[in-house]
């Protein structure tokens, strides 16, 4: 089954501008999240990630947000680059299956000049 | 380092054929993974190993065998191949143990006819 889902398929932005992508989890057990990005072509890469005793961590040009009472989870991109283009994936831990994760379908998010 | 290596980077195969995509990791983790992406979806969990010796079945399972050969290799054999597994498969490694972050490779496109 899916435990996690994104609220948007698709996020355009113009380059500068400020990102938020959403993601909505079933599991309220889940002690960590994750956000990795996937650019064209090539494997996930991690991004950011946050423990679920917190509810704000920040990156570089990164932040991202963790409500429990809503199970929603977002990450923050600060001043949008067109290298930031890419498909970006929120995953949480597999249940039951060590350090497996299950990821969301995802958001592809397109940066425009 | 190299990180996570897959070969081969694409295949054909013909319905009923079979193969063994091969994964390899040189950061010493202990915990390696398979995972397909199918299109506009996200990652699935085929198999996964939490440490050498020890193998376990993720959420989509069928039709495939893994082997942890060594604390570095991961195999993935599909013994009868099937127009359902044309996917892009992902081999991925973590220190396990507590160590969430997981490290991808970049991937294998499977093509079956």
């Amino acid at each position: 089954g899916e435990n996690v889902g994104l609220h948007l398929p698709t996020l355009s932005v113009q380059e500068g501008d400020n990102s938020i992508i959403n993601c909505a989890y079933s599991n309220s057990a889940s002690d960590y999240f994750i956000w990795y990005k996937q650019e064209s072509g090539k494997g996930p890469q991690f991004i950011i990630d946050i423990r679920s005793n917190m509810d704000k961590r920040q990156g570089q040009r990164v932040t991202v947000l963790l409500n429990k009472t809503v199970k929603h989870l977002s990450l923050q991109i600060a001043a949008t680059q067109p290298g930031d283009s890419a498909v970006y994936f929120c995953a949480e831990p597999y249940e039951g299956a060590g350090t497996a994760l299950i990821f969301g379908k995802g958001t592809t998010l397109s940066v425009s000049s | 380092n190299a990180g996570v290596t897959q070969t081969p980077k694409f295949q054909v195969l013909k319905t009923g054929q079979s193969m063994t995509l091969q994964c390899a990791q040189d950061m010493n983790h202990n915990s390696m993974y398979w995972y397909r992406q199918d299109p506009g979806m996200g990652l699935r969990l085929i198999y996964y190993s939490a440490s050498e010796g020890t193998t376990d079945k993720g959420e989509v399972p069928n039709g495939y065998n893994v082997s942890r050969l060594n604390k570095r290799e991961f195999s993935l054999r599909l013994e009868s191949a099937a127009p359902s597994q044309t996917s892009v498969y992902f081999c991925a490694s973590s220190e396990g143990q507590g160590s969430e972050t997981q490290y991808f490779g970049p991937g294998t496109r499977l093509l079956v006819l």
